[in-house]
């Protein structure tokens, strides 16, 4: 199994272009997540899915779109990036809720300049 | 709101012992989780307790829970120049949503 995978790994990118990170799981896990990391700051949840078709809003939902149209794939959308949205960004995935393992994938460091 | 606060840095010599510190906002926490991330990989889970234990061990690794302060600690003994990276605690909130505090980088000095 490859369990979570992120891509891309690093990018730079303009002020208001777009683009998607994609994160798949092999796991069959129905819970998948977006985080994203600034330091000093912790995680802080962008979106959530609890199933295929299913999403919802997490702390810091503005400027980002999700989709999840088969349980394997969750990509997170950035419009029009702002420089506010540099960040590490990490997709997690759990089989079910309780004492379960979290498996995040590598990361996506992300710069908007 | 739900808030999990840490404190950012710790330093230890090797062969010490480490406390990392956590409290949480949440009463009606289920688990309780200790992440580690090392340097440019993702988080990896360490150990986690559930909310009515007041101890976990785990061979290194003590988790200590007081519920009433809302606090954990995470207790590494022996600690090893692997064990530099940072330890993220994290509460499970009522719903689907887990709550990260902004991770505690542990130095481990040989």
């Amino acid at each position: 199994n490859a369990g979570v995978t992120q891509t891309p790994k690093f990018r730079i990118l303009k002020i208001g272009q777009s683009m998607t990170l994609q994160c798949t799981q092999d796991m069959n896990h129905n819970y998948m997540y977006w985080y994203r990391q600034d330091p000093g700051m912790g995680l802080k949840l962008i979106y959530y899915s609890v199933g295929a078709g299913i999403t919802d809003k997490g702390e810091v939902p503005n400027g980002y779109n999700v989709s999840r149209s088969t349980t394997e794939d969750f990509p997170l959308r950035l419009e029009l990036a702002a420089p506010s949205q540099t960040s590490v960004y990490f997709c997690a995935s759990i089989l079910s809720l309780g004492n379960t393992e979290a498996f995040f994938g590598q990361g996506t460091r992300l710069t908007v300049v | 709101g739900e808030d999990v606060e840490q404190s950012l840095f710790l330093s230890v010599r090797e062969g010490d012992s480490s406390v990392i510190n956590c409290t949480y906002t949440d009463s009606s926490s289920t688990y309780l989780y200790w992440y580690k991330q090392e340097p440019g990989a993702g988080l990896q889970l360490l150990t986690y307790i559930f909310s009515n234990m007041d101890m976990k061990q785990d061979q290194r690794l003590t988790v200590l829970l007081n519920k009433k302060d809302k606090h954990l600690s995470l207790r590494i003994a022996d600690t090893q120049t692997g064990d530099s990276a940072i330890y993220f605690c994290a509460e499970e909130t009522g719903g689907f949503k887990t709550i990260f505090g902004a991770g505690t980088r542990l130095f481990v000095k040989a």
